[in-house]
């Protein structure tokens, strides 16, 4: 079965320290990628998304991702850690011809002044 | 620019009791989403329509559950004879409908069955 693993439920960072969050996909088939952050009491907001063009993908708020096809990964980062970082993350999935998407299970990321 | 709306932000119902929800979608979207998110997990894939018909539904989406979008615009989720287990946080999504596209979330309805 298809799916996406998130490591780490809880990841603390200092403030100014790299942000690192890592996704990994199970499939055959190359997947559209995306990232997507949630404040609390607000909906899901896309950060980035990956769909076969170039593997380096930057995003909103300093973020960026790149997608490794050999180790079927598409790592979150951020070189350096702001207060406002503070959120949940969700690594998803969706292969082409499939609308649907599939998440991990997240990380709650804790940023520590 | 308004984005995707969900109505009401949080209910409560007792056991048994029928629910249901509004999504009103970004209005140029073709397709539209239900997920379904529990405390500690990632949103789960419910069903989805392109304009007024409902193409697909996850084996989640029990007979208890249904799923309207009747012009194409709108849609709601009734669940009938609400259990404990079906307590989480319903998101809408939509989306333009053309090819690996974004879709938007709303700010999802917290359900909790007492």
């Amino acid at each position: 079965a298809q799916s996406v693993t998130q490591l780490g439920s809880h990841v603390s960072v200092s403030e100014g320290a790299l942000v690192l969050l890592r996704c990994n996909y199970s499939s055959s088939v190359p997947p559209y990628l995306f990232w997507y952050v949630q404040y609390p009491n607000q909906g899901l907001q896309l950060l980035l998304k990956y769909t076969s063009a170039a593997t380096l993908v930057k995003g909103i708020n300093g973020f960026e991702a790149e997608f490794k096809k050999s180790e079927t990964s598409f790592h979150l980062t951020k070189p350096s850690a702001h207060m406002s970082d503070a959120a949940e993350y969700f690594c998803a999935v969706s292969w082409a011809g499939n609308n649907r998407l599939a998440f991990g299970k997240g990380n709650q990321v804790v940023v520590i002044p | 620019d308004t984005g995707v709306s969900q109505n009401p932000r949080h209910k409560i119902t007792k056991r048994g009791q029928n629910v249901t929800f509004r999504c009103d979608p970004i209005s140029e979207h073709n397709r539209l989403y239900w997920y379904r998110q529990t405390l500690g997990q990632g949103p789960e894939f419910l069903t989805y329509f392109q304009n007024e018909a409902q193409l697909e539904k996850s084996r989640l989406l029990s007979d208890r559950f249904s799923a309207e979008r009747p012009k194409g615009s709108f849609s709601t989720l009734e669940i009938q004879r609400t259990e404990q287990g079906d307590s989480a946080m319903y998101l809408c999504a939509s989306s333009l409908g053309q090819g690996p596209d974004t879709q938007y979330f709303g700010p999802g309805t917290r359900l909790t069955v007492l």
